[in-house]
């Protein structure tokens, strides 16, 4: 079975400062993972995801995340984020076939101008 | 390209009633999945449709069920509504194939409330 922890369920941060959203996850078999996200009154949107090779994944928006095996995590980060960013961001895993997804609970990003 | 497409946007039932709720995917795309988002639950996978056959399927009660239609279109029905199933249901496509090679792509979902 897979499961995903997102640590922090809610995430203030002043505009123009670093966040970084943690995201772990438990699975018995080899998983790929995403991270997408959730506009007010919107549907999902893809963010980034890791299929294979190199650990550090970017996206779009200038989000990247990083594979980390050992510890099981791929915690998403922005260097500088914007009043744009404030949104929900939901960390996701899938086997390797078929399109059920596992999704974490969301953290709520929130950008304070 | 349109995007996938959820109707209605908005849905107002009382308990006991069932309810159908629709979804078109991108054009091309034969994969057809739906899920339930709720504050407490988060976001839990219903079903997924590929080709008209039931792919996999999670766990929910057997009031939920769905169908694919030949043009890839998918309507999924709820029977006997509770309380508890106000949500906002999710439709998203995909070419098929795997995660690998084919995204999931979202509609902006129905909101259903159960009175």
């Amino acid at each position: 079975a897979q499961s995903v922890t997102q640590l922090d369920s809610q995430v203030p941060v002043f505009e123009e400062a670093p966040v970084e959203l943690r995201c772990n996850y438990s699975s018995s078999v080899s998983v790929y993972l995403f991270w997408y996200v959730q506009y007010p009154n919107q549907g999902l949107q893809l963010l980034l995801k890791y299929l294979s090779g190199s650990t550090l994944v970017k996206g779009i928006n200038g989000f990247e995340a990083e594979f980390n095996k050992s510890q099981t995590s791929f915690h998403l980060r922005k260097p500088s984020v914007h009043i744009s960013d404030t949104a929900e961001y939901f960390c996701a895993v899938s086997r390797f076939t078929g399109n059920q997804f596992y999704f974490g609970t969301g953290t709520s990003l929130t950008v304070i101008p | 390209k349109a995007g996938v497409t959820q109707t209605p946007r908005y849905l107002i039932k009382t308990r006991g009633q069932q309810v159908t709720l629709s979804c078109s995917p991108i054009s091309g795309h034969r994969s057809v999945s739906w899920y339930q988002q709720t504050p407490g639950q988060g976001l839990q996978f219903l079903f997924e449709y590929f080709s008209e056959t039931q792919r996999n399927k999670g766990n929910f009660p057997g009031r939920f069920s769905g169908r694919q239609f030949s043009n890839s279109r998918s309507e999924m029905n709820v029977s006997t509504l509770e309380l508890g199933d106000s949500a906002l249901y999710l439709c998203a496509s995909s070419l098929g194939q795997g995660p690998y090679n084919s995204p999931l792509h979202f509609g902006n979902g129905t909101r259903l409330t159960v009175t």
